[in-house]
Parts: C-alpha cells; sequence; structure tokens
C-alpha cells in the first residue's frame, strides 16, 4: 500500500543553519505531496504541496522538490530560525479514487538560538 | 484567516465512557475528515464524511466510533465505549473539495486520554 517515509528526529540546528528533512513515498500513479507543519500547541498547518513531477512547492523560505524518479520530496531551508522549531510532516495523497492523507511519522525540528 | 475549530482542547475520560469531540469546519467547506495521533505514531486517516454520509472510513473506525454533521455547521466524532488505546490526539479537517489538489485545513486537534 501507500506508505511516506520521514527521517528519525529530533533535529538540532543552530539558527542560520541549512535545513533538509527526506521524505520518501510510495505509491501507485501519481501521487500530490504535502509538507505540513505542526508548531507547539496548535494544528497541522500547509506549508507547501506540489501536485505533479519536478513540480517545487515553496513557502516562507522552505522549498521542496517533487522528485518522481527517486520517489521523494525533501524539504529545505537556506537558512533555519527559531521560530521554525515545530515538528514537520510530509504527506501524500492519490490523485483518483480515494484522496485521504498518508501521513509520515513527522520530524522534530528544534532551532538554538 | 478561516479556521477550523475543535472542542475540548483536551478531554480525559474513564475507560467504557463515551465521549463526544467537536469541530467546526469553514464555513463553505463541503469535506470533513478526522484523522488521529497516537503519541509518537504516525497521523493516521479515520473517516471522511460529505453531504451528510460517509464516503470511506478506515479499519480503525469501527463500530465504536461514528460521526455526524447534527446541525450544519458542527462535525462530532462520537466513541461510543472508550478503550485505553483510543488515547490519541484527534485532528479535524476541512476542504473545499475533494480533491488532491486543495490541501486539508486542520483543526488544533483534542488530546483524549482514557484511564
Amino acid at each position: 500500500g501507500d506508505s511516506v517515509t520521514q527521517m528519525e528526529g529530533p533535529v538540532t540546528l543552530s539558527e542560520e543553519a541549512f535545513l533538509t528533512i527526506n521524505c520518501t513515498y510510495t505509491a501507485t500513479g501519481y501521487p500530490s505531496l504535502f509538507w505540513y507543519v505542526q508548531y507547539p500547541g496548535e494544528g497541522l498547518q500547509l506549508l507547501l504541496k506540489a501536485t505533479k513531477a519536478d513540480d517545487k512547492g515553496s513557502n516562507k523560505g522552505f522549498e521542496a522538490t517533487y522528485r518522481k524518479e527517486t520517489t521523494s520530496f525533501h524539504l529545505e531551508k537556506g537558512s533555519v530560525q527559531v521560530s521554525d522549531s515545530a515538528v514537520y510532516f510530509c504527506a501524500l495523497s492519490r490523485t483518483s479514487g480515494t484522496y485521504k492523507y498518508i501521513f509520515g511519522t513527522g520530524t522534530r525540528l528544534k532551532v538554538l538560538a | 484567516e478561516p479556521e477550523v475549530t475543535q472542542t475540548p482542547s483536551h478531554q480525559v475520560t474513564q475507560m467504557g465512557q463515551e465521549v463526544i469531540l467537536r469541530c467546526v469546519p469553514i464555513s463553505n467547506h463541503l469535506y470533513f475528515y478526522w484523522y488521529r495521533q497516537i503519541l509518537g505514531q504516525k497521523v493516521e486517516f479515520l473517516v471522511s464524511f460529505y453531504n451528510n454520509e460517509i464516503s470511506e472510513k478506515s479499519e480503525i473506525f469501527d463500530d465504536q466510533f461514528s460521526v455526524e454533521r447534527p446541525d450544519g455547521s458542527n462535525f462530532t466524532l462520537k466513541i461510543r465505549s472508550t478503550k485505553l488505546e483510543d488515547s490519541a490526539m484527534y485532528f479535524c479537517a476541512s476542504k473545499i473539495r475533494d480533491s488532491s489538489y486543495y490541501g486539508y485545513t486542520f483543526g488544533s486537534g483534542t488530546r483524549l486520554t482514557v484511564v
């Protein structure tokens, strides 16, 4: 069945460091891919998405490129801030039939000043 | 920005008791969902709801679970007889259309603790 695999956390970085959170997926067809962020005490917020191969989603300095050949959707940010500390979830949704999300386990990011 | 509102934020209940988790989706959204996250585990799909019917449910969503939209604004998840393993964070979500192109808007979640 469909699945999403994320790198284990927690990831601890210093402010202004480069961030990569790996996400790979297994799915039939060409799913849509999403990154959600959960700040402490809050719900899941859509960070960015990509709906077809080679699409790049971007928002708030974060980017992820839909790589069909490697079935990956890695999240990157060039310079993290303390305010980026949160849990990041990668998710996929099929483009036909059921549109429910399959989530990864989430990666906790802690950014130190 | 429109929000999905969930109440309560935290509920503690005794095993075997019934609980109702409440959600107010965004007003012009038509598709509604419940997901849950057991501590430290993946966020899992429970059920989707459209036009006053369940459109899909997971194997987790057994006879102990039910959903309804009683008054056109609230969307509730009921667990009839809670078990210890129902302890989790429950997220409500809504979408304007049931398409993979649109992302969900999630609520802040209700943390359910069964003791």
